[in-house]
This record gives C-alpha cells, structure tokens and sequence, in this order.
C-alpha cells in the first residue's frame, strides 16, 4: 500500500535559523496537502499543492511539490518560537489522504 | 462557524471493556474521516464516509472496531473490547467536498484513549 515517509523525524533549530523538512511517497501523488500540530493540538491545515513542480508562499514557509509528484518539501526561513510543532504532509494518491511520519520541530530562543 | 465536535475528550479503560467515541462534523461537510494517532505516529486512516456511505475501511480492524454514519451527519466509532495497544487519540476530520476532491480536512479536538 501507499506509504509517506518523512525526514528528519526531529529537527532542533535556534530561533532565526531556517528549517526544512521532506516528504517521500512510494506512489505518484495526485495532490499533497501540509499540516501542522502543536503539542497536544490536533492536525491544522496549511496548504494544498497540485500541480508538478509547483512552489507555494506562505510568509515565511514556502512548499514545493516535485517534478514527479511523489515528493514534496517545506522550508521554513529564520524560524519563530511560533513555529514550534509537529509538521505532516499528507499524501492523496486517489481519494483518502495518507499521512507522512511527521517531523518534530523544536526551536530554541 | 462552529468547528468539529468530539466527545469524550478523554477515557480510561481496562482492556477488553467497550468505548464509544462520538463526531459532529462542520455543518454540510459531506466527507467524514476517522484517524488513529498513537503518541509520536502521524494520523493513521482509519475509515472515511462520504454522507452515509463508506469509502474506505481498508485499515479498519472490523474484528473489535466499527463505524458508522447515521443520516449522513453525526458519526460514532466503537471498540469492543479494547486492546492495550488501542491507546491513542482518535481524531475525527470532516472536508466540505467529495470524496474523490477532498480540499482541506478540519479536525476536531480529538478523543484521548487510555487503555489500561
């Protein structure tokens, strides 16, 4: 079956660095979706990528979705202590999304 | 507008005791989607309806577990008996469109099991 994988599966930053995290599927996407949990939260959306190859701006995150549309990305540029939480990608290869491992972000003041 | 309603937010059981959980989805979200999320695990799918239908229960363990829909609204999930290893918070999600065009999930708070 379809599998997301995520890396690194921590990442500890100082406040100011930047942080990416990357998704991998074993199967071609048909979109990919990003959320965000904080400690003891549940699932916030953040975005919706669809087409091959497409980079998408949020502030200071930008998300890109690869050229084969089995992988995807998340960078966070000069990391807040608001950024704190759990980021998951969540894969859609027909119809139900399947969610990445996760990477835990902790950032340090 | 109101968001996705869960209830309990948290329960304690021994195993091989029952639970229910129950889920309100956001007013006329067509889709509904129950996750298990075991402490430092992504959400894991566990059954997806859209209105009153089921889509998917692919990963659904039907020996102990069971779902359903009543009227395309409310939803609520069982487990009978619970295992140790059903210790987890069990989310529920709803999306305002189809099953095969999902768009963005909205979650409720979630269902904290302890099964001890």
């Amino acid at each position: 079956g379809q599998q997301v994988m995520q890396i690194p599966q921590y990442q500890h930053v100082q406040e100011g660095e930047d942080f990416t995290t990357y998704c991998n599927s074993s199967t071609t996407l048909s979109n990919i979706q990003w959320y965000k949990q904080r400690p003891g939260g549940h699932p916030v959306f953040l975005i919706q990528l669809v087409k091959s190859g497409e980079v998408k701006k949020q502030k200071r995150l930008t998300f890109q979705f690869g050229e084969a549309k089995k992988n995807s990305s998340l960078h966070i540029t000069a990391t807040q202590t608001t950024d704190v939480g759990t980021y998951f990608c969540a894969g859609s290869g027909t119809y139900k999304y399947i969610f990445g491992t996760g990477t835990r972000l902790k950032v340090l003041a | 507008e109101a968001g996705v309603a869960q209830s309990p937010r948290y329960k304690i059981i021994e195993k091989r005791q029952s639970v229910a959980f129950w889920c309100n989805p956001i007013s006329g979200h067509a889709t509904l989607y129950w996750y298990q999320q075991i402490l430092g695990q992504g959400p894991k799918l566990l059954i997806q309806f859209q209105n009153n239908g089921v889509v998917d229960d692919s990963q659904l363990p039907k020996d102990r577990f069971s779902a359903e829909r009543l009227k395309g609204v409310d939803s609520t999930l069982k487990i009978q008996p619970a295992k140790l290893e059903d210790s987890a918070v069990y989310l529920c999600a709803s999306s305002p469109r189809t099953a095969t065009n999902t768009g963005e999930l909205f979650f409720g708070e979630g269902s904290r099991l302890t099964v001890l």
